[in-house]
């Protein structure tokens, strides 16, 4: 079945400096990707997405570009802030449901 | 909008309770799931529902059971509540495309003792 593998952490970074979270995919069909950020004590919510291949999600400072050839989604961002102190899950979609990643847990310090 | 709501925040149950978790969502959506969140596990898909009168399980449906009557409402059923049900509840919603983003409530937190 469907499914994602990312990187777990948990990962501590100063701020400003260079964030990649890797993510890899495995699914039947063109699934859409995305990358979810749930802050300390609330629900999940969409940080970025892409639908097709070569798609590049961005948002907030973060970018994601859909990787077809090697099944990758991998969130980057150029100068982390104390603010994105947060757990980052990766998601495929394509049909009815979502499948996630584990997750992974951001901190910065200043 | 106030988007997906649930209620109760926080709730503490013995073991044998029973207890109905809410969600309301006023977007109109179609799609609404239920997942749980334990500790480094990611959320795990509990059921789900394409529409009014129509649900379906997820990944781990056992020891839960829901309907949905109205386009706005999901609630989710503890029958005999047990410890490996302690988790974070999260409901959540979508409109019908496949690449539509799914809305959370800020969630449930279930002890079980």
């Amino acid at each position: 079945g469907d499914s994602v593998t990312q990187m777990e952490g948990p990962v501590t970074l100063s701020e400003e400096a260079f964030l990649t979270i890797n993510c890899t995919y495995t699914a039947t069909g063109y699934p859409s990707l995305f990358w979810y950020v749930q802050y300390p004590g609330e629900g999940l919510q969409l940080l970025l997405k892409a639908t097709k291949a070569d798609d590049k999600g961005s948002n907030k400072g973060f970018e994601a570009t859909y990787r077809k050839e090697t099944t990758s989604f991998h969130l980057e961002k150029g100068s982390v802030q104390v603010s994105d102190s947060a757990v980052y899950f990766c998601a495929l979609g394509g049909s009815e449901k979502l499948v996630f990643g584990k997750g992974m847990k951001l901190t910065v310090n200043p | 909008n106030a988007g997906v709501t649930q209620t109760p925040k926080f709730r503490i149950l013995k073991i044998g309770q029973s207890m109905t978790l809410q969600c309301t969502q006023d977007m109109n959506h179609n799609y609404m799931y239920w997942y749980r969140q334990d500790p480094g596990m990611g959320l795990k898909l509990i059921y789900y529902s394409v529409g009014a009168g129509i649900t379906d399980k997820g990944e781990v449906p056992n020891g839960y059971n829901v309907s949905r009557s109205t386009t706005e409402d999901f609630p989710l059923r503890l029958e005999l509540a047990a410890p490996s049900q302690t988790s974070v509840y999260f409901c959540a919603s979508r409109r019908t495309s496949d690449s539509d983003t799914q809305y959370f409530g800020p969630g449930t937190r279930l002890t079980v003792l």
